[in-house]
């Protein structure tokens, strides 16, 4: 099973500061590596699929990065909206896993 | 509008037996792959397991084989969680989600949730 080790756990962040979240995973998985976004009493929301590639509909301060063995998530700008939990994902072995999860919250 | 709508909130007790579904509207159901999630109350999201509607090909995390079971119908385009034997400790919020495309994993739009209280 490949573990994901995201760092930090909780980051306390100003509006407009820029935020980065690493994934690290226990072996290569390519770029099979997905980012979520989950607000409180919400289903978690895709926000990054395949380490960088952007999906439609999510804000362009949301980009990754990565590939192999280490991933990064980057907010630029946060914004207060930005308050969540975010997990990466990797989909290149079954079982599929999840980081820890990193909460980001807004000062 | 691709879609996933999953059953209502369960509060069972333990030994009882539970099966929750997701329903897809919107796509090709029986093309995308279904994944189930756990996420325990203030936890990580868990994922436990996957289903092919198309042949019912399933995948487990050795976390969850054995305890729960995935099942797919179809003929309504509704995929299945079910236990047989609930604990408290199965007491989560459940997600299901579709996969990208059938040949990977990952999951891009979400169900709302299950709510599963087991209490005695």
């Amino acid at each position: 099973e490949i573990v994901l080790t995201q760092s930090p756990d909780f980051q306390s962040v100003t509006p407009k500061e820029k935020v980065t979240i690493t994934c690290r995973a226990s072996q290569s998985i390519g770029s099979r590596l997905h980012w979520y976004q989950q607000k409180p009493n919400q289903s978690p929301k895709l926000l990054i699929k395949y380490a960088s590639q952007s999906i439609s509909g999510v804000p362009s301060r949301f980009s990754g990065s990565g590939s192999g063995t280490d991933f990064t998530l980057t907010i630029n700008s946060l914004e207060a909206e930005d308050a969540a939990a975010y997990y990466c994902h990797q989909s290149d072995s079954v079982p599929g896993t999840f980081g820890q999860g990193t909460k980001v919250e807004i000062k | 509008e691709v879609q996933l709508v999953q059953s209502g909130a369960e509060v069972k007790k333990p030994g009882e037996s539970l099966k929750i579904s997701c329903k897809g509207s919107g796509y090709s159901f029986t093309s995308y792959w279904i994944g189930w999630v756990r996420q325990m109350p203030g936890k990580g999201l868990e994922w436990m397991g996957i289903i092919y509607p198309g042949d019912s090909h399933t995948t487990y995390s050795p976390s969850f084989q054995g305890q729960v079971t995935l099942s797919a119908d179809k003929s309504i385009s509704t995929a299945y969680l079910q236990w047989n034997n609930l604990k408290a400790s199965d007491t989560a919020m459940y997600y299901c989600a579709r996969s990208y495309s059938t040949n990977d994993y990952g999951m891009d739009v979400w169900g709302q949730g299950t709510t599963v209280t087991v209490s005695s």
